[in-house]
């Protein structure tokens, strides 16, 4: 079954500065691949996703990229305010005709110091 | 967001009681989850269902039960509660296209239980 990794676990960075948060997976059938951002005592809600007949979307400040071939994702956000503290969840699956669900990396508690 | 409600949404019970924790979504999406998120493991699906009587089972089942017996509603019980439950349950929603183009997951509030 799928497995997805997620790095780092927590990263800290000045408001103002970028913050890239990777993910990997395994199964190569793997095509859709969603992002959520939790904040503190509230539920995940989806930011960004990205299928896999694209290398790259972009929303405003965040964006995510994707390398089929080493297999890995990332989550990129520019300009980061206070308020992009929270952890940040990547996810994978395999869509269509498949019996996969969302796989969940285990998260990225990012802070943002004023 | 208000579409999908969860309550309770803080429980304290003892080890060994039965407690359901309800899940109630207003879009009719077809698709609904029992996700339990724990420090260090992220979330980790306990049971889903694609429509009114079909369940099936997700990475962590075992001490779950859980039914489908309206669209709307996706009950989760704990038949016999044991302090390694403790976490925070999230109930989760998807339109029909989850499974054919992705599907965006909306997320219910949580509850948190205590076993003691």
């Amino acid at each position: 079954g799928e497995n997805v990794e997620q790095h780092p676990s927590t990263l800290s960075v000045q408001e103002g500065d970028s913050a890239v948060i990777k993910c990997t997976y395994s199964d190569s059938a793997s095509n859709y691949f969603p992002w959520y951002k939790q904040e503190l005592g509230k539920r995940p809600q989806l930011i960004i996703d990205i299928r896999s007949n694209v290398g790259e979307k972009k929303d405003q400040r965040i964006a995510v990229t994707l390398n089929k071939t080493a297999k890995h994702f990332s989550l990129h956000i520019t300009e980061t305010q206070p308020e992009d503290s929270a952890v940040y969840f990547c996810a994978a699956r395999d869509y269509g005709g498949s019996q996969g669900n969302l796989i969940f990396g285990k998260g990225t508690k990012l802070s943002v110091k004023p | 967001d208000a579409g999908i409600t969860q309550s309770p949404r803080y429980k304290i019970t003892e080890t060994g009681r039965q407690v359901t924790l309800m899940c109630h979504q207003t879009w009719s999406h077809s698709y609904m989850f029992w996700y339990r998120q724990d420090l260090g493991h992220g979330l980790r699906l306990i049971y889903y269902s694609a429509a009114a009587d079909i369940t099936d089972k997700g990475e962590v089942p075992d001490g779950y039960v859980v039914s489908r017996s309206k669209t709307e509603n996706f009950p989760l019980t704990l038949e016999s509660a044991t302090r390694s439950q403790t976490s925070v349950y999230f109930c989760a929603s998807s339109d029909l296209f989850y499974r054919s183009r992705g599907g965006v997951q909306y997320f219910g509030p949580g509850t948190r239980l205590t076993v003691t």
